[in-house]
Formats: C-alpha cells, structure tokens, sequence
C-alpha cells in the first residue's frame, strides 16, 4: 500500500520558474492539502481540497495554484518561483474532512535561488 | 485567524528522563491530534482527542485533552533514544481544517 506519494524529492529552481510538485494517494481519501515547513513555523495550510473539483486556500496560499481533477491526485504549482518559497512541502490526505487524521507524504525540499 | 499555540519550542532531556509538551488555543476546539516527525522524515499520526477531560495512553506516552477543550499536553515518561524527534498538536475549530501548533522539538542526551 503506497498511502500518499510525492515527486520530487528535492528540487532546485532559479528565482522565476514554474514548477508542478505532485501528490497521489490510493487511499481514496477525500481530503487532501498542502502544507509548508519552515523552522520555527511548524506546517503551515497552502491548499486544500474536500473532494474532486472542490479546492480552497489555506493560511499562506499566495503564489500557489491547486487543482483536483481526480480523488487521486492534488499537484501543486508555483507560478514563478522566489527565494521565500524555498521550504519542505508536505502533501497529505484525510478520509473526509471530519476525519482528519491526516497521513503524509515523504514530503518535497525546495530549494529557490 | 485561528491559532493553537505549543510549548516549548525546544526540549534537551537524559535519557530516562520525563518529557512534556503542551498545546494552548483560546477558541474551543473540536478535537485535537498528535503528531510526531522524525528527523528527516514526514509527520505520523499518533492519536486523537475528542471528549473532554480526556486521556489516552500509549505505553510510556500519556496524551490529555482539558476539560474545556482548549488545552492539551503529551507526556513522555522515561524518554528513550527511539522518542528523538519533534511533536506536533493540530487542532481542529469547528468543521474546519487542521491547524498544527509550531511543535516541539525533543533531544535526548544519552
């Protein structure tokens, strides 16, 4: 049972290009959501999505794009790319969004230059 | 916006020694979840609290929701090397979304 994958890894990108991270589960989770980790911060909500079409922001979700076209998968984009969004992103999902314990993704080091 | 705040940021204890961390909102919550993050790696569910007053345990871990449902702590007893990591609440206000507390990072000195 592979529950929440993420690509890339680690990615590296110069100040001002785009970039899709992706995330899939098998869990057939309804709830999935994007969060950042930087220190001191703990994980902060960019995105979330309750169901397939249905996506809404979270805490910081400026120079972000969401999209749910699947139950499956929840890719997130960056517009154009700045050194402040150099971070870790986790992807995670949830049954429903009453059932939140959320499992996680392996997560994505970001780093922008 | 809602905020469900963590303390302390930072904890060193010996090996063997017992370990607290406690999580503060001032707005009710629905439930409250723990999570503990490996270094390195991705944040794991532990438990969730939903009545309160409530306590759970897992062998040495010791989990409390307060009564008025706005506090909670993890207690750790005799920490091992195995318990290295940060701990992390989440809160939930409502029907709404997860809001994690900023977590605290536990270090064990052998």
């Amino acid at each position: 049972n592979a529950g929440v994958t993420q690509t890339p890894k680690f990615q590296v990108l110069k100040t001002g290009q785009s970039m899709t991270l992706q995330c899939a589960q098998d869990m057939n989770h309804e709830y999935m959501s994007w969060y950042r980790q930087d220190p001191g911060m703990g994980l902060r909500l960019i995105h979330y999505s309750v169901g397939a079409g249905i996506t809404d922001q979270g805490e910081v979700p400026n120079g972000y794009n969401v999209s749910r076209s699947t139950t499956e998968d929840f890719p997130l984009r960056l517009l154009s790319a700045a050194p402040s969004q150099t971070s870790v992103y986790f992807c995670a999902s949830s049954r429903t969004q009453l059932r939140p314990e959320a499992f996680f993704g392996q997560g994505t080091r970001l780093t922008v230059v | 916006g809602q905020q469900v705040m963590q303390i302390p940021q930072y904890q060193h204890v010996q090996e063997g020694e017992d370990f607290t961390t406690y999580c503060n909102s001032s707005t009710t919550l629905s439930n409250i979840q723990w999570y503990k993050q490996r270094p390195g790696g991705h944040p794991v569910f532990l438990i969730q609290l939903v009545k309160s007053g409530e306590v759970k345990k897992q062998k040495r871990l010791t989990f409390q929701f307060g009564e008025a449902k706005k506090n909670s702590s993890l207690h750790i007893t005799a920490t091992q090397t195995t318990d290295v990591g940060t701990y992390f609440c989440a809160g939930v206000f409502g029907n709404e979304k997860l809001t994690f507390g900023t977590g605290t990072r536990l270090t064990i000195i052998p």
